[in-house]
This record gives C-alpha cells, sequence and structure tokens, in this order.
C-alpha cells in the first residue's frame, strides 16, 4: 500500500515564523503536490513537483516556497508565516492516475 | 484560470435516500476523478472516468461522465450512515488537477 506521510498532525507557530512543513511517500512516485483545505473551498493546488529539483506553481503559490532534494521528500516552506495562512495543508503523490494523500497537517498561526 | 464547480455545497439526507452531487467545468475535461473524505480523514480516490458518457458503478455509487466532457455526477443509491463525508470531483486539464470544493453528505439514521 502507499503511504505519504507528513511531519506534524498539528502545528501552532506565531505570526512571521518560519514554518516547514514535510511529505514523505514510500511508492516511488514522480509527481507530489502540495495543497490547502479551507471550509467552502475545496483543495486548493499551491504547489507540486514532477521530479527531483523539479517545482511548479499551483493556483496559491504566494507566501509558499517548496524544496525536492529527494524524489520521496517533499517540503513545503512559508517564509514568514501569517495569519491568513493558517488551514488544513495536505501532501499528495501520485502515479499517473489518482492521488494519494498523506493524513494532513493542521496548522494554526498565532 | 480553470474552475471545476460542485453542487450542493452540503446535503442532508434521511438513510436510504439517494444522493446526487454534481460537477460542471466551463472547459473540456481530459478526466474526471472522484474522492471521498470521511470526517477527520483525508481525501481517498474513488474512481477516474476517462471516456465521453462513461458511466460506472461501484456498489451503490453510480459515477457519470457527460458526453461533452464538460460534467460529471455522483450519484449514491440508498444511501447508508457509512456514506458520511465530503465527496470531491477533480478535473484533469492535462497534467493538472483542480479540486471542486466538495459535497458535505450527512445521513440521518
Amino acid at each position: 500500500d502507499v503511504k505519504v506521510t507528513q511531519s506534524s498532525r498539528y502545528l501552532v507557530k506565531r505570526t512571521g515564523e518560519k514554518v516547514f512543513l514535510e511529505c514523505v511517500q514510500d511508492m516511488d512516485h514522480e509527481n507530489m503536490f502540495w495543497y490547502r483545505q479551507d471550509p467552502g473551498l475545496g483543495l486548493r493546488l499551491i504547489y507540486f513537483s514532477y521530479d527531483v529539483k523539479m517545482k511548479e506553481k499551483g493556483d496559491i503559490p504566494e507566501g509558499y516556497s517548496v524544496s525536492r532534494e529527494k524524489k520521496e521528500r517533499f517540503s513545503l516552506i512559508l517564509e514568514s508565516a501569517s495569519t491568513n495562512q493558517t488551514s488544513m495543508y495536505l501532501c499528495a503523490s501520485s502515479r499517473p492516475k489518482e492521488q494519494f494523500f498523506g493524513p494532513g497537517t493542521r496548522l494554526t498561526v498565532l | 484560470g480553470q474552475q471545476v464547480m460542485q453542487i450542493p455545497q452540503y446535503q442532508h439526507v434521511q438513510e436510504g435516500e439517494d444522493f446526487t452531487t454534481y460537477c460542471n467545468s466551463s472547459t473540456t475535461l481530459s478526466n474526471i476523478q472522484w474522492y471521498k473524505q470521511r470526517p477527520g480523514g483525508h481525501p481517498v480516490f474513488l474512481i477516474q472516468l476517462v471516456k465521453s458518457g462513461e458511466v460506472k458503478k461501484q456498489k451503490r455509487l453510480t459515477f457519470q461522465f457527460g458526453e461533452a466532457k464538460k460534467n460529471s455526477s455522483l450519484h449514491i443509491t440508498a444511501t447508508q450512515t457509512t456514506d458520511v463525508g465530503t465527496y470531491f470531483c477533480a478535473g484533469g486539464y492535462g497534467n493538472k488537477l483542480v479540486f471542486g470544493a466538495g459535497t458535505i453528505l450527512r445521513v440521518k439514521s
């Protein structure tokens, strides 16, 4: 079974802090994604990566950056966290067809 | 940019009633995927439709892809309490997947 793990289930940070969210998948997938999920808005794509050291902006990349140094790991970085980045963050990896999601990180920025 | 509209946002049904959620895109999709997210869980892939007019069934769930490949529906027959959760469609635009806002299903027993 595909397993996608995220470093934290819950995280509380202060405004202005730098935040790292880590995602690891164990199925050698090339494609990895970061989404944020907010009530009534569904899943919105922040960044995605189709290969190591490759990244592309999604629909809402402002305020975020990513890093993919190894195939299995895709990190989301909030350079200076703000209260409007309080959200559920979901990582996913995929074969050409379906996406497999991690359990999510609920981030609260105070 | 590409958008997938999904309705209704929320539906509360009596156990045994049917349920349908609809997705619509203004442009042609390469495929449509459906996911289910249980309360407190993460989205789990249900199915992918690729062909125009395609209909697929999974037990009590029926998935349809429109002839123009711009709309899709998920129909659940005789809902059960285990069906509760949020159902998302995700439209494929080339290599990109765009999720709808989801339909939250609650089932009264």
